[in-house]
């Protein structure tokens, strides 16, 4: 039970910016949430991950929904080797696991 | 900073046959996990270990065993390998096992079974 659902697939033309979306509808006060990507034949790659407030890195930028049941990944301005898996995780902070989803696969094209 | 490092990258075995796939971490981190990955499909638990000592189950422990061996080394044992064992295997690990902390994963060791 991934307990997210993403997307299957998604495009984006390169140097334009992409909105991954996420829904986590049954979210817990206590589940971070967490993106990784997956690049072909690479393991998974942390992104962010965030509790309730949007979150920006060097790599994106996390948007939460003020009820926590949904999210979006924003990455600025794509480029060709943004093309990957993107999963979208729910994290406890007391279950062990990471549940992996099927993940939006992202194509940029130039 | 070489990470998570998995050995081998690659590796065919007859079915019947046993290994060790190892796994070695630099970060100084508590927990390791160890996933796999079929064909399309997300990553699936196999055994994680929370902290050196320790080791648990994940969703699909059957056929597998683990050793964390110190706090760096974490090993994925096939006892007698089945043609349902082909598939890409991921190790994890992460400074803490909760929530609020980023995991990082190796390369992958992609595993076939005839």
């Amino acid at each position: 039970d991934a307990k997210t659902t993403q997307p299957n697939s998604m495009e984006s033309n390169e140097e334009e910016p992409v909105h991954l979306p996420c829904n986590h509808s049954t979210i817990s006060g206590t589940d971070y949430i967490h993106w990784y990507r997956q690049l072909p034949s690479q393991g998974p790659e942390y992104v962010i991950h965030g509790l309730t407030s949007n979150v920006n890195n060097r790599m994106a930028s996390l948007a939460i929904a003020e009820d926590r049941k949904s999210s979006t990944l924003i990455l600025h301005r794509a480029t060709l080797r943004d093309a990957a898996v993107y999963y979208c995780i729910r994290k406890d902070n007391y279950g062990q696991n990471f549940v992996f989803g099927p993940g939006t696969r992202l194509s940029v094209l130039p | 900073n070489a990470g998570v490092t998995q050995t081998p990258k690659f590796q065919v075995l007859k079915t019947g046959q046993s290994m060790t796939l190892q796994c070695a971490q630099d970060m100084n981190h508590n927990s390791m996990y160890w996933y796999r990955q079929d064909p399309g499909m997300g990553l699936r638990l196999i055994y994680y270990s929370a902290s050196e000592g320790t080791t648990d189950k994940g969703e699909v422990p059957n056929g597998y065993n683990v050793s964390r061996l110190n706090k760096r080394e974490f090993s994925l044992r096939l006892e007698s390998a089945a043609p349902s064992q082909t598939s890409v295997y991921f190790c994890a690990s992460k400074i803490l096992t909760g929530g609020g902390t980023e995991a990082f994963f190796g390369q992958g060791t992609r595993l076939t079974v005839v």
